[in-house]
């Protein structure tokens, strides 16, 4: 099984600073990552996919890189409707494991 | 804009079987673009993909519940669902569906609200 690791667990900023968020795979997915909002009570949400790739209708504030096992999501100025869980999932293989999460606050 | 819907029992028992449909408005059930996935997330914790079926019936589980699942399709009704056996009180989660898109069954575009299933006696 390929297992996902992020990092910060928690994050505190200040609105309009840069964040960024760490996930990394325990071998190479290339660019098969995805990343996840979710808000509390609700249902997560496609944010970036194929590593990089904006979905449609997300802000130009969030960014992916990243390939092979390295891979970073981030906020290029925070916001307070950012506030939210964020998950990197892996689908090059069976199972499409997730990232155990990183919470983000306002400071 | 797509839509999706679950629903089902929110209390199950020990040993029983939890059964959820997924209903899908707002495009087709049919649309070979598409697969129709099953998420769940047990409560304070992460996210776990159990398995996507295609409109024509292909489906693909996760190896650690492939053993307990069935994901089936019908297209006339627009509707999946999802039938897990043998329960147990870690099968408890909120269990979410999901349209898997860009040609993979675990890349998960458009979710469902999501709906709370507690394995309890």
């Amino acid at each position: 099984d390929i297992q996902m690791t992020q990092s910060p667990s928690t994050l505190s900023a200040s609105i309009g600073d840069r964040v960024t968020i760490t996930c990394r795979a325990s071998q190479s997915i290339s660019s098969w990552l995805a990343w996840y909002q979710q808000k509390p009570g609700k249902a997560p949400n496609l944010l970036i996919y194929k590593a990089s790739s904006l979905e449609s209708g997300v802000p130009s504030r969030f960014s992916g890189s990243g390939s092979g096992t390295e891979f970073t999501l981030t906020i290029s100025s925070l916001q307070p409707d950012d506030v939210a869980t964020y998950y990197c999932q892996q689908y090059n293989s069976f199972s499409g494991t997730f990232g155990q999460g990183t919470k983000v606050e306002i400071k | 804009q797509m839509q999706l819907q679950e629903s089902g029992p929110g209390l199950v028992k020990p040993s029983e079987t939890l059964s959820l449909t997924c209903s899908v408005s707002g495009g087709s059930i049919s649309n070979s673009a598409y697969y129709w996935v099953w998420i769940r997330q047990p409560p304070g914790k992460g996210l776990e993909w159990i398995g996507s079926i295609y409109y024509s019936g292909s489906t693909y589980y996760n190896p650690s519940l492939k053993s307990r699942v069935t994901i089936s399709v019908d297209t006339s009704k627009s509707q999946f669902s999802l039938k897990l056996n043998s329960v147990t009180a870690a099968d408890t989660a909120v269990y979410y569906c999901a349209s898997g898109g860009r040609g993979f069954f675990d890349l998960m575009v458009v979710w469902g609200k999501g709906t709370t299933v507690t394995v309890s006696s």
